[in-house]
């Protein structure tokens, strides 16, 4: 089945300082998203990207579609206590089957 | 706009006991809704399709006799998990695609199920 590869598995870093997170994959798909959840809450909405190439800022957060279709990235800039969370990445292929394949999820820990 | 509710937050019930899970899509229309299944520490499990008006579609070694799903409108989606037992203690989530909208999906709160 489609698979998304999601790194690091856990960050710790020190407040003011950019993070980078990633996912791969080996299929193809039509819509990346981003996604933060904090303990016992559902996932809030970060970033949705449509297009191939798509770069997309939300804040002090951008997140970008590879070209390839197979990948994308979110980078959080001059991070801060309350970005700490699990974040995910999430992939749809389109057509019908609007289902959403997850990534693992990246722990994010700011030390302030 | 793109609020999901869900409720109860959390439920604790008796082994053997039926819970009801709703999900509501507050401010816009959903033809299909999600149901997914979160152990701690780990990603979402997607447990099935649900699409307004017709039957939900399950995934693979998800119990459709064990967990119910009703879209019985645009806006509310139920989840009944019969014949509750300890293993199904779980948080579980719904998300809602909306109408007109691209392909994203909006998740509610969740809920916490505790099963003794």
């Amino acid at each position: 089945g489609q698979q998304l590869n999601q790194s690091p598995q856990s960050m710790f870093i020190q407040e003011g300082e950019d993070v980078s997170m990633n996912c791969t994959s080996s299929s193809i798909f039509n819509t990346w998203l981003w996604y933060k959840q904090d303990p016992g809450e559902g996932p809030v909405l970060l970033i949705a990207l449509y297009k191939a190439g798509e770069l997309t800022s939300n804040g002090r957060l951008t997140a970008q579609f590879g070209i390839t279709r197979k990948d994308s990235f979110l980078n959080i800039s001059a991070s801060i206590p309350s970005d700490v969370g699990i974040y995910f990445c999430a992939a749809q292929g389109g057509g019908s089957n609007y289902k959403l394949t997850f990534g693992k999820g990246t722990l994010l820990t700011v030390n302030p | 706009g793109a609020v999901v509710s869900q409720h109860p937050s959390r439920v604790i019930c008796k082994s053997g006991t039926s819970v009801k899970i709703e999900c509501r899509s507050l401010d816009f229309q959903a033809t299909t809704m999600f149901w997914y299944r979160q152990f701690p520490k780990q990603s979402l499990m997607l447990m099935a399709t649900s699409n307004e008006g017709s039957k939900a579609t399950y995934e693979q070694g998800v119990e459709k006799d064990k967990f119910l799903i009703n879209h019985a409108s645009l806006t509310l989606s139920t989840l009944t998990v019969t014949s509750a037992h300890p293993e199904d203690s779980s948080f579980y989530i719904c998300s809602a695609r909306a109408v007109s909208g691209q392909e994203t999906q909006y998740f509610g709160p969740g809920t916490r199920l505790l099963v003794l």
